[in-house]
């Protein structure tokens, strides 16, 4: 069946520093990539997605692109802050379906000052 | 748009009680959807609803779990006799259906669940 899977965490930066969370997927056919992003407390936010191959999600600085020949998705960020510590979840869908979504197993990021 | 609402938000039974949460979607929203996420883990899908119709349900979700969206706005998710091993965050999420791949799926804060 269709999976994702993500680095381990925790990882750890220094404020400003540049960040790659990696993930990959197994799916059959074109599914939509996602990756949401939960504070602490917090529920699930989407932070960006792409739907079809080589597609580029970007949002608050972060970015990720849809590489279809590697199945990955990285997340990146040139320059990350205090407030970006959370946990990171990459996600996928199913193309023609009701967008159920498959989940990593997260990856928590913690920046320091 | 208040955003996707859950009640409550923790809630601490005793094995063998049962438990009831409620999720009142994003107004318009005609699919709704709950997760189960346990600690370290991402969330994984129970079930779906488009409308007031259940068309799908994992087999996380045993005979104890039961789902209802009535009228097709808010939903309950009822868990009978509860375990200690249903001890998660129980996730509902809706979205729009544009007839397209990719239709953003919101999320609500969870409601926590603590079996003693």
């Amino acid at each position: 069946g269709d999976s994702v899977t993500q680095m381990e965490g925790p990882v750890t930066l220094s404020e400003e520093a540049f960040l790659t969370i990696n993930c990959t997927y197994t799916a059959t056919g074109y599914p939509s990539l996602f990756w949401y992003v939960q504070y602490p407390g917090e529920g699930l936010q989407l932070l960006l997605k792409a739907t079809k191959a080589d597609d580029k999600g970007s949002n608050k600085g972060f970015e990720a692109t849809y590489r279809k020949e590697t199945t990955s998705f990285h997340l990146e960020k040139g320059s990350v802050q205090v407030s970006d510590s959370a946990v990171y979840f990459c996600a996928l869908s199913q193309s023609g379906g009701y967008n159920k979504l498959i989940f990593g197993a997260g990856t928590r990021l913690a920046v320091h000052p | 748009d208040t955003g996707v609402s859950q009640d409550p938000r923790h809630k601490i039974t005793k094995r063998g009680q049962n438990v009831t949460f409620r999720c009142d979607p994003i107004s318009e929203h005609n699919r709704l959807y709950w997760y189960r996420q346990t600690l370290g883990q991402g969330p994984e899908f129970l079930t779906y609803f488009q409308n007031e119709a259940q068309l799908e349900k994992s087999r996380l979700l045993s005979d104890r779990f039961s789902a209802e969206r009535p009228k097709g706005s808010f939903s309950t998710l009822e868990i009978q006799r509860t375990e200690q091993g249903d001890s998660a965050m129980y996730l509902c999420a809706s979205s729009l259906d544009k007839g397209s791949s990719g239709n953003t799926i919101y999320f609500g804060e969870g409601s926590w669940l603590t079996v003693v």
